[in-house]
């Protein structure tokens, strides 16, 4: 099965900051590569897929990038609603459906 | 308004069996990928089981043999049957759509908020 690994698994940002977190597949998935968001208590949103299109009504502050093996998620302005939890999600449609092991952005 | 809605979670014991319902609105499920996806306690996501619109279903390795997935398209509804149950399968169960765009891209555009299943003596 093909492996995520996200990086950082944490890290600390003010508001205002470009953050940036990457996702590293096993192998090659061309751009069947997914990225969510989630809050404490809360489900999962989907903020961007097929590695760089971004799903309706998310800000345009987010932003995904990359193909085969290495993947990018931005967020160009740090908001105070962006302190959260972002997972990587290799798709595909076909079994397992992967994901990353999450990165926290908490406020520095 | 499309949403899911999960129910069924509690505690069990280990060993015990329990089945969790997600009820769907706004879309029906017969027509569309549906997946339990699963997170314990200060974990991250791990996906649990698929059931494609044809009806063929797909297991995570940790759960195969031991869990069902099923549908029942006359109450819109979807199902996980646990059994065998395991401290190890302790976490909240989402089920989620699994959507597709025009170009063939899938990603789990609907979620629901979740039900916890706690396995403990």
């Amino acid at each position: 099965d093909i492996q995520m690994t996200q990086s950082p698994s944490s890290l600390s940002a003010s508001v205002g900051d470009r953050v940036t977190i990457t996702c590293r597949a096993s192998q090659s998935i061309s751009s069947y590569l997914n990225w969510y968001q989630q809050k404490p208590g809360k489900a999962p949103k989907l903020l961007i897929y097929a590695a760089s299109s971004l799903q309706s009504g998310v800000p345009s502050r987010f932003s995904g990038s990359g193909s085969g093996t290495d993947f990018t998620l931005t967020i160009s302005s740090l908001q105070p609603e962006d302190f959260a939890t972002y997972y990587c999600q290799k798709s595909s449609s076909t079994p397992p459906w992967t994901f990353g092991q999450g990165t926290k952005v908490e406020i520095k | 308004e499309v949403q899911l809605a999960e129910s069924g979670g509690g505690l069990v014991r280990p060993g015990g069996s329990l089945r969790l319902s997600c009820a769907a609105s706004g879309f029906a499920v017969s027509n569309n990928y549906m997946s339990w996806v699963r997170q314990a306690p200060g974990k991250g996501l791990e996906w649990v089981s698929v059931i494609y619109s044809d009806g063929s279903t797909y297991y995570a390795d940790s759960v195969k043999g031991r869990f069902t997935i099923s549908r029942d398209n006359s109450k819109n509804t979807l199902y996980l049957q646990m059994t065998s149950l395991r401290a190890g399968d302790t976490a909240v169960y989402h089920c989620a759509r699994d959507g597709f765009d025009s170009s063939g891209h899938d990603a789990f555009d609907i979620w629901g908020q979740g039900t916890m299943v706690t396995v403990s003596s």
